[in-house]
């Protein structure tokens, strides 16, 4: 079965520094990777997906296939980045099952 | 536009007590789903909907847990009896299949039902 997993629960960094959020999937197949984020008292929204090879609010995320692993990165933290990010995937197109993994917040420090 | 829309937002109740959660998808979206999100951890998914069908509910538990969406619009998520490790926010999304087929599955979330059972 797949699995996605961020093994960072909390992540704190001052803001200016780079953020890297870290995702590992396992699945066999061609997946599509999503990062999803909660900001406080918000609803869960995407962010990103790695099939539109964009960059959101400063945030990209480049798919490693050899490492599985889908890192969301952002040069420059801001203190409204503070959020829950979730890394999700699905079992390629079409595919409806979304799974998440279990999370991480991030905390910018002013 | 409203989004999608849930209630009751809060909800506690003693545990074997029943408890329903409502959702309003997004005005034409076919796909509804259901997905309950544990404290610590990222969502799950417990049912999905194609207009009116559930077409994955194999992670509902299904002795206690039931769902509808009679007209391919509304839904609604029952749990009777509830228990203490029901306790979760229960998060409703939709989705518009023929993006999803496109490649591009977004789901947009409503802002969750959360419940406490005591």
């Amino acid at each position: 079965a797949q699995r996605v997993t961020q093994p960072e629960k909390l992540l704190s960094v001052f803001k200016g520094a780079p953020v890297e959020l870290k995702c590992n999937y396992s699945y066999s197949g061609s997946p599509e990777l999503f990062w999803y984020v909660q900001y406080s008292r918000q609803r869960l929204q995407l962010l990103l997906r790695h099939i539109s090879r964009e960059s959101i609010k400063g945030f990209t995320a480049d798919l490693n296939k050899g490492e599985t692993s889908f890192h969301l990165k952002k040069p420059f933290a801001q203190e409204e980045d503070s959020a829950m990010y979730y890394c999700a995937l699905t079992l390629g197109a079409g595919s409806y099952q979304l799974t998440f993994g279990k999370g991480t917040k991030l905390s910018v420090i002013p | 536009e409203a989004g999608v829309v849930q209630s009751p937002r809060y909800k506690i109740i003693e545990k074997k007590q029943p408890v329903a959660f409502w959702c309003n998808p997004i005005s034409g979206h076919n796909t509804l789903y259901w997905y309950r999100q544990n404290l610590g951890q990222g969502p799950e998914l417990l049912i999905r909907y194609e207009n009116e069908e559930a077409v994955d509910d194999s992670q509902l538990p299904k002795d206690r847990f039931s769902a509808e969406r009679l007209k391919g619009v509304d839904s609604t998520l029952k749990i009777q009896p509830a228990e203490l490790g029901d306790s979760a926010v229960y998060l409703c999304a939709s989705s518009l299949r023929e993006a999803l087929l496109a490649g591009a599955n977004v789901l947009t979330f409503g802002a969750g039902s959360r419940l406490t059972v005591l």
